[in-house]
Order: structure tokens, then C-alpha cells, then sequence
């Protein structure tokens, strides 16, 4: 069963912001919120993650419902260089004691932003 | 400085045949995972190796699939008599410590072409 639910597609004019939503409904409460993105031919690229705060940096803000069923990636003035495909994935944070199954990735299908010039 | 890099870029074999990808992870990480990508597809877990050993390899899809890391950095994927079905981008990544990573920096993939 996917973890996570992505629209499969959005467009965004180039300079404003591009709110990129994600279902998690099932998300455990020791289950972190993370994002990925892949511009084409490249590998996936770490943006964020977050526990129930929400969390900025320098590429993008993430904002957690109360609940924690759902987030919102926000990249607040895309450019064309943002287009890509954005994967929200649900994952235990890792430490020094994790298994490999809790260490992988697993991504879904994710959703291929389009920024419009 | 320098990231994640794989060789080759793109490889085109002929079904039956062997073949191994190469991955150079960052210097000093310890961590080191293979993905499969294939199109229109998110990346999968194929193999997790935690300096020289493989910790968890339960995403290797049957036993034509092997990887090696003897020296705890560079790492091989290896596939024997290969079909067109494993045809896609082998993607790798590597993370800086042991246990509380929680980024991981990936190549560009090597495209695997089994015609």
C-alpha cells in the first residue's frame, strides 16, 4: 500500500509559488515527512523534511498539518530550473540503530511540476 | 566538491549477456545504496551496504543481481544473463555517516539498455 498520495501533475507560472500538496494519512507518529525532486536525466535531489513543525531553507518550506495527514511543499518563487518531479516520501528517521529497510527510500510515483515562462 | 559519480552513463547490451555498473560514492561515506529507476517510475530499493557489507539487500529482484563494495567505497552492480525486462536507470547513492543520515546524494544513473 503507498504511504503517500501525489497529484500526478502541476503547473506554476515562473516567479510565483508553487504549493505542491501530499496525503500521508497513515503516517506513525516516529514517521518523518521527507522531499525529493528529479529533474530530468538527473538523480533525485534532497530538498527537506520534517517531524510536526514546519521547517524552511534555502530551497523550500514544508508545512505539516496539525495532524500530521498531510504537508504542502512550498517553493516560494519558482524558476524553470525547478521543474521536476516531486516525491514525498514517509520514512522513520534513521539512526545508528536502523535496519536497511528502515535506511531505503521508497519513493512513489511523485508529480511532475511544470514551471510555465 | 565532487559528487556521486557512475559509470558508465548509459550501457546497451544484448539479452543473455553480463554486464556491471560501476559507483563512485562521495569521499569518506559510508553508506552507499543502489536504486533501479524504471520509466515513468519512481526509484527502487535494490541494496544498502554499510561500509564493506551489504546490510540489506532485500531489494534485489532474484539472484542474477549482485553487488560488491570490498574496499568500502566504490561499488559494482552486477548482472548476469540479462533480460530486457532489466532495462533502466541503476541509480546510486551514498550518505555521509553510519546511522543518522537523513539525506542521501545520488549519481546521474546508468541508463541499461537489454535489447
Amino acid at each position: 500500500d503507498a504511504k503517500t498520495t501525489q497529484p500526478p501533475s502541476m503547473d506554476c507560472a515562473e516567479g510565483r509559488a508553487a504549493n505542491l500538496p501530499c496525503n500521508h494519512s497513515t503516517i506513525s507518529g516516529n514517521e518523518y515527512v521527507y522531499w525529493y525532486r528529479q529533474i530530468h536525466s538527473q538523480g533525485p535531489q534532497y530538498i527537506i523534511h520534517g517531524l510536526k513543525n514546519n521547517e524552511t531553507n534555502e530551497m523550500a518550506s514544508l508545512i505539516i498539518t496539525e495532524d500530521r495527514k498531510s504537508s504542502t511543499l512550498i517553493l516560494p518563487h519558482a524558476t524553470l530550473r525547478d521543474t521536476a518531479v516531486y516525491y514525498c516520501i514517509v520514512r522513520v528517521a534513521p539512526n545508528i540503530f536502523s535496519s536497511g529497510s528502515a535506511r531505503q527510500l521508497t519513493f512513489g510515483s511523485g508529480t511532475q511540476l511544470t514551471v510555465l515562462p | 566538491g565532487a559528487g556521486v559519480s557512475q559509470t558508465p552513463s548509459n550501457k546497451v547490451t544484448e539479452k543473455g549477456k553480463y554486464v556491471e555498473l560501476r559507483c563512485d560514492p562521495i569521499s569518506g561515506h559510508t553508506a552507499l545504496y543502489w536504486y533501479r529507476q524504471s520509466l515513468g517510475q519512481g526509484p527502487e530499493f535494490l541494496i544498502y551496504f554499510q561500509g564493506t557489507g551489504a546490510a540489506d539487500d532485500s531489494g534485489l529482484p532474484n539472484d542474477r543481481f549482485f553487488a560488491v563494495r570490498p574496499e568500502g567505497s566504490v561499488s559494482t552492480l552486477k548482472i548476469q544473463r540479462t533480460e530486457r525486462g532489466d532495462s533502466a536507470v541503476y541509480l546510486c547513492a551514498s550518505s555521509p555517516r553510519a546511522g543518522d543520515s537523513n539525506e542521501q546524494f545520488f549519481g546521474p544513473g546508468t541508463r541499461l539498455t537489454v535489447l
